[in-house]
């Protein structure tokens, strides 16, 4: 058990609606990361966030948006949802402060399939 | 910017086989360096780290080298199980920007 808690594990929606993930990270952890992985495997790298403020950002969507929450716990929404949305998507946390170059903790993921 | 380029997959041996999948980086500094496995159904959890030139990761059999010379973190195995079907990562984290390779599925048969 990492202690990365996410919810929920998995979700069946229709093409265009709209759904939150949920992510709890590891007590103490200040940051957030999320992560989307396709069929084939890949793990595509979305955003992040540290003590409620985004740090950096990879190709997530315009569709797609995140927050995190004083109590550092994050959502992620995503909407307008497509066929193609459907995959895992895992949230990470890390202790880190700053300029860290420390492991990141994965919660188990949430299985998004869009019909 | 860094990144990580690892051999691809699918990967399929018999069971006592010996391991080998390759990991190479680019960065600019100094990262740490991962190998996270990814077993059926579940999250991806740390397998092993290195954290400066020449440092030896080991964990439940499995090790990896930090060769900055070769820019590379190998992951070996002398003996696979069964059990150790899976998907491995290798990834680098240089102030706090972690990268992920594509990803490696590992299949060990009986």
């Amino acid at each position: 058990d990492s202690g990365v808690t996410q919810t929920p594990k998995h979700l069946i929606t229709a093409t265009g609606q709209r759904v939150t993930l949920r992510c709890s990270p590891r007590s103490g952890d200040l940051s957030v990361y999320w992560y989307q992985q396709s069929l084939d495997q890949g793990l595509q790298f979305l955003i992040q966030y540290y003590n409620g403020e985004e740090r950096a950002k990879g190709n997530i969507l315009e569709r797609f948006s995140a927050q995190q929450f004083p109590d550092l716990h994050s959502e992620l929404n995503l909407s307008s949802l497509e066929l193609g949305d459907s995959a895992l998507y895992f949230c990470a946390s890390s202790p880190s402060s700053g300029r860290g170059t420390g492991e990141l903790f994965f919660g188990e993921g949430s299985r998004l399939t869009v019909l | 910017g860094d990144s990580v380029t690892q051999m691809e997959g699918p990967v399929t041996l018999s069971e006592e086989a010996f391991l080998t999948i390759n990991c190479t980086y680019t960065a600019t500094g100094y990262p740490s360096l991962f190998w996270y496995v990814q077993y059926p159904g579940e999250g991806l959890q740390l397998l092993l780290k290195a954290t400066k030139a020449d440092d030896k990761g080991s964990n439940k059999g499995f090790e990896a080298t930090y060769r900055k010379e070769t820019t590379s973190f190998h992951l070996e195995k002398g003996s696979v199980q069964v059990s150790d079907s899976a998907v491995y990562f290798c990834a680098l984290n240089e102030d706090n920007d972690m990268r992920f390779g594509a990803g490696t599925r590992l299949t060990v048969k009986p």
